[in-house]
């Protein structure tokens, strides 16, 4: 079947790391996105990651993907006040050919100054 | 400025009265599509097309249409809203169905109470 968790909460204080954690079930998806949601917006992708890579990084960001586990990651680096979002996990499944992301429930970033 | 619209933002409204959320894209993108999201559950596709005049069910079409005249619009229908459709909505549009290493744009989302 197709799903994704993700943990509901992080805090984090401001200038740590955050480590935001999602798994899948669909061990053919191709691709594995971060899309962020701020309040009363919609989602802006953050990054993506094909499957047959291991990681990605992009300035504070960086994705590790686990295919064997099928565990993603994101971490952002001196996380500001500003990565306070929703962050959603999602990915788009081999076995559907309808085009559909699968997200995840969204977890919630809460950066403290 | 690349962007999808949807309209209007937010929109209480009452059992049965039909109603329709505009969607609208300017990046000429083949592929558009309706998600609702409620709490705990993350987005679930209701419907999408992959082109003009080419509309398909999604995950949770029930009580749902849609049409695809043109290319930039893809209306949500709800014929006879119930309670159980009060959810916060967002269209999103894509290049095509298959590149899925391209960027998928959302709208900034249209909060629906259905009373």
């Amino acid at each position: 079947g197709e799903d994704v968790e993700q943990s509901l909460f992080l805090s984090v204080r401001e200038g740590d790391s955050s480590v935001i954690n999602c798994t899948y079930t669909d061990s053919s998806s191709t691709y594995l996105y971060w899309y962020k949601q701020e309040p009363g917006a919609g989602l802006q992708l953050l990054t993506y990651i094909f499957s047959n890579m291991d990681m990605k990084q992009d300035q504070r960001l960086t994705v590790l993907l686990n295919k064997k586990d099928k565990h993603l990651s994101l971490r952002i680096a001196d996380t500001q006040t500003g990565d306070s979002a929703i962050y959603f996990c999602a990915e788009s499944p081999g076995s559907s050919n309808t085009g559909k992301l699968i997200f995840g429930q969204g977890t919630t970033l809460q950066v403290k100054p | 400025e690349a962007q999808v619209t949807q309209n209007p933002r937010y929109l209480i409204t009452v059992t049965g009265k039909k109603l329709t959320v505009t969607c609208s894209q300017n990046m000429n993108h083949e592929y558009m599509s309706w998600y609702r999201q409620d709490p705990g559950l993350g987005l679930r596709q209701i419907y999408y097309s992959m082109n003009v005049e080419v509309t398909d069910k999604g995950d949770v079409p029930e009580g749902y249409k849609v049409s695809r005249k043109e290319k930039r619009n893809f209306p949500l229908i709800l014929e006879s809203p119930s309670p159980n459709q009060t959810s916060l909505y967002f269209c999103a549009s894509r290049l095509d169905r298959a590149r899925m290493n391209t960027e998928a744009f959302f709208g900034q989302g249209t909060r629906l109470t259905v009373v």
